[in-house]
């Protein structure tokens, strides 16, 4: 069976440091690759999307970016924190084909704080 | 683009009671998928329910059911028999069969709270 993994969990860290989170995916080939944000009591937004690798896409111009160095793992990154960077940000996977009937399937998330 | 909007930010329901969520979406594509996502405190993502555009029954699964109106571009989601633990945020979502990448399109939630 197919399984996401994402950490940390939980991450604090003060204006101005460097993010990086990571997302990796077992069980499947080829998946579709995504990360959302979502702050606080709010929807979700989806930050980059990736069909393959180092195929990124980015959905919102911010201070994020992401890469896939390799077919089942998903990082995203920044140089400098900002405050406006806090929030859960929710690693997911969906199969590749187009048409095919499935949904996306989501790791735990990692509560990120910036102080 | 699409959009997805769940008009209700709140809704409260009583124990046992049945509970309906109102989603509506706008596209111009004839073909689509549906969901309905529920995030409990733990804020983990679980599928609710999905729906194909292109069939007509409403899909079921146990005590959630929906009413796809595809005309009317309406996809709300029913929870018959409320139980405490359905209490989450539940989201809608859109997905194009089209649309490079199978992105997800989802509604701002709303909060469900079951009373006892």
């Amino acid at each position: 069976s197919q399984t996401i993994h994402q950490w940390p969990a939980t991450l604090v860290q003060p204006v101005g440091s460097p993010l990086s989170l990571e997302c990796t995916v077992e069980g499947t080939s080829n998946p579709n690759l995504y990360w959302y944000r979502q702050a606080a009591g709010r929807g979700l937004q989806l930050l980059f999307y990736s069909v393959g690798i180092g195929q990124i896409s980015s959905e919102v111009p911010q201070n994020l970016s992401a890469s896939r160095p390799q077919d089942r793992q998903f990082i995203l990154s920044s140089k400098k924190l900002l405050l406006s960077d806090s929030g859960f940000y929710l690693c997911a996977w969906s199969v590749r084909s187009p048409g095919a009937n499935t949904e996306a399937f989501f790791g735990q998330g990692t509560r990120l704080t910036v102080v | 683009a699409q959009t997805v909007t769940q008009s209700q930010p709140e809704m409260s329901v009583q124990e046992a009671e049945t509970v309906t969520l109102s989603c509506t979406y706008d596209t111009s594509e004839s073909d689509y998928y549906l969901f309905w996502y529920k995030q409990p405190p733990s804020r983990q993502m679980i599928l609710v329910i999905r729906q194909e555009a292109y069939k007509q029954q409403n899909a079921t699964e146990n005590r959630f059911s929906v009413n796809f109106q595809k005309a009317a571009k309406s996809f709300s989601l029913k929870i018959s028999d409320s139980q405490l633990g359905d209490a989450a945020m539940y989201f809608c979502a859109y997905r194009s069969s089209y649309e490079y990448g199978n992105k997800l399109v989802f509604g701002a939630g709303t909060i469900l709270r079951v009373k006892s």
